[in-house]
């Protein structure tokens, strides 16, 4: 099976700019998390979304926001970039539906704002 | 205060040696996951527990409910297991899996 993937792999924007972030989970798996790590703040959770509805979201502004398509695959797209967004963007997936399952995590995207 | 905290923050053992991460968490939980980063980025899942202990190859890991407390053990440490590890918690009031992780172990193993 193939594992999680996360296009693009890195990405460099400047301050005011939008990006797209995109990750394809396993195949069969329905619920893909996305995640932001920084040297200062380390792994910190953006939001779950699970069936194409967002299930959980952590405390991240409304720049942040995401989507998930009927195959599964999401989105992940931050709009007017800040320098502090500069960061790790991991995504993971998991087959498990209701209870907490185990998450295989993408290679990441890491983004650079100038 | 972080709601999951590791011990300790780095690690330096020698190849062979036996080697302890701890975890710590101040809230109740569903499920506890170690994950190993190595450089470059890129996370593995070691192990998911809800209680009691699992093994895999030179890894141990365990959990106690009541004390709040997981530990990962490395036996027979090996500079390949060189990496961070973190713990992370699936939060007992949190649906689905939103993860709180905890500040991650650099681990290093001397040959």
């Amino acid at each position: 099976k193939a594992g999680v993937t996360q296009t693009p792999r890195y990405l460099i924007k400047t301050r005011g700019q939008q990006v797209t972030l995109s990750c394809s989970p396993i195949s069969g798996h329905r619920s893909v998390s996305w995640y932001q790590q920084t040297p200062g703040q380390g792994l910190q959770f953006l939001f779950e979304y699970f069936s194409e509805t967002q299930r959980n979201k952590g405390n991240f502004p409304g720049r942040f926001s995401g989507r998930q398509f009927s195959n599964s695959r999401s989105e992940m797209n931050v709009s007017t970039l800040e320098l502090g967004d500069s960061a790790l963007y991991l995504c993971a997936s998991s087959g498990a539906s209701g209870v907490p399952g185990e998450q295989f995590f993408g290679p990441g995207t890491r983004l650079t704002v100038l | 205060k972080n709601e999951v905290e590791q011990s300790p923050q780095n690690l330096t053992a020698q190849e062979g040696e036996f080697i302890t991460i701890n975890c710590s968490y101040s809230v109740g939980i569903s499920a506890l996951h170690w994950l190993q980063q190595h450089p470059g980025g890129g996370i593995v899942s070691l192990f998911m527990l809800s209680s009691g202990k699992k093994k895999h190859g030179r890894l141990i890991a365990t959990i106690n409910i009541q004390e709040k407390h997981s530990s990962l053990h490395i036996t027979a440490s090996h500079p390949r297991d060189s990496a961070v590890y973190i713990c992370a918690v699936a939060l007992i009031k949190a649906a689905g899996n939103k993860l709180t992780f905890g500040g991650g172990t650099r681990v290093l193993v001397k040959p």
